[in-house]
């Protein structure tokens, strides 16, 4: 069966950087659109950024934009975030996400990991 | 940016009852809207998509209506599980982006 499994949060000061993975299994990675989502704590759900199945296309959140980069590793099966100068604000939980189609973007979160939690603090 | 706006915050049911969610865009998003469930300490479910289309695996009393602006989604008789929070989600396609609503909490009465 799907499964993401993030890795890489922790604590971090302001103005730091820190890269998180998610490892994917169960379907063919390299058919898939992949997005991050984060949610801080208490509150909602924040798109962060999508990746198109093989890498061509990106777009971010205006909130990440110029500090965060999402990429993959089609051969590892790996979807990355990778941030910098990071904020208090960007404190949350960050979860990765398969979209439904393969092959193209449907914009639709069909299977979700388990998160991994960023905290930025001094 | 779509602003999209849940309603209402917070709502109360009894099992057995029909639960019935808005969700309202700034403006129109067609039918790119989707509906996903959250317990406590698990990840969103994906349970609607195309403003009425039920994901795999999502029990038929959930369903979605609506297009434009004006969205619902609708727990027929409630389950003890369905007790969650309520995102909507709209995916425009320009300029290429997520927005989720701000949630709707239903909570056993």
């Amino acid at each position: 069966q799907v499964q993401l499994v993030e890795s890489g949060g922790g604590v971090v000061q302001p103005g730091r950087s820190l890269r998180l993975s998610c490892a994917a299994s169960g379907f063919t990675f390299s058919s898939y659109g992949m997005h991050w989502v984060r949610q801080a704590p208490g509150k909602g759900l924040e798109w962060v950024a999508v990746i198109w199945y093989d890498g061509s296309n990106k777009y971010y959140a205006d909130s990440v934009k110029g500090r965060f980069t999402i990429s993959r590793d089609n051969s590892k099966n790996t979807l990355y975030l990778q941030m910098n100068s990071l904020r208090a604000e960007d404190t949350a939980v960050y979860y990765c996400a398969r979209d439904l189609a393969a092959g193209g973007l449907e914009w639709l979160l069909l299977n979700w990991g388990k998160g991994t939690t960023v905290t930025v603090s001094s | 940016e779509i602003v999209m706006t849940q309603s209402p915050a917070t709502l109360s049911v009894s099992p057995g009852e029909r639960a019935t969610l808005s969700c309202r865009a700034s403006q129109s998003v067609s039918s790119n809207l989707a509906w996903y469930q959250q317990k406590p300490g698990q990840a969103p479910r994906l349970l609607i998509y195309g403003a009425s289309t039920r994901a795999t695996g999502i029990p038929a009393r959930f369903s979605g209506s609506g297009s434009g602006t004006e969205f619902t989604l609708t727990i027929s008789s409630l389950q003890s599980e369905d007790f969650a929070v309520y995102y909507c989600q709209q995916y425009n396609n320009w300029p290429p982006s997520i927005t989720f609503g701000q949630g709707t909490r239903l909570e056993i009465k």
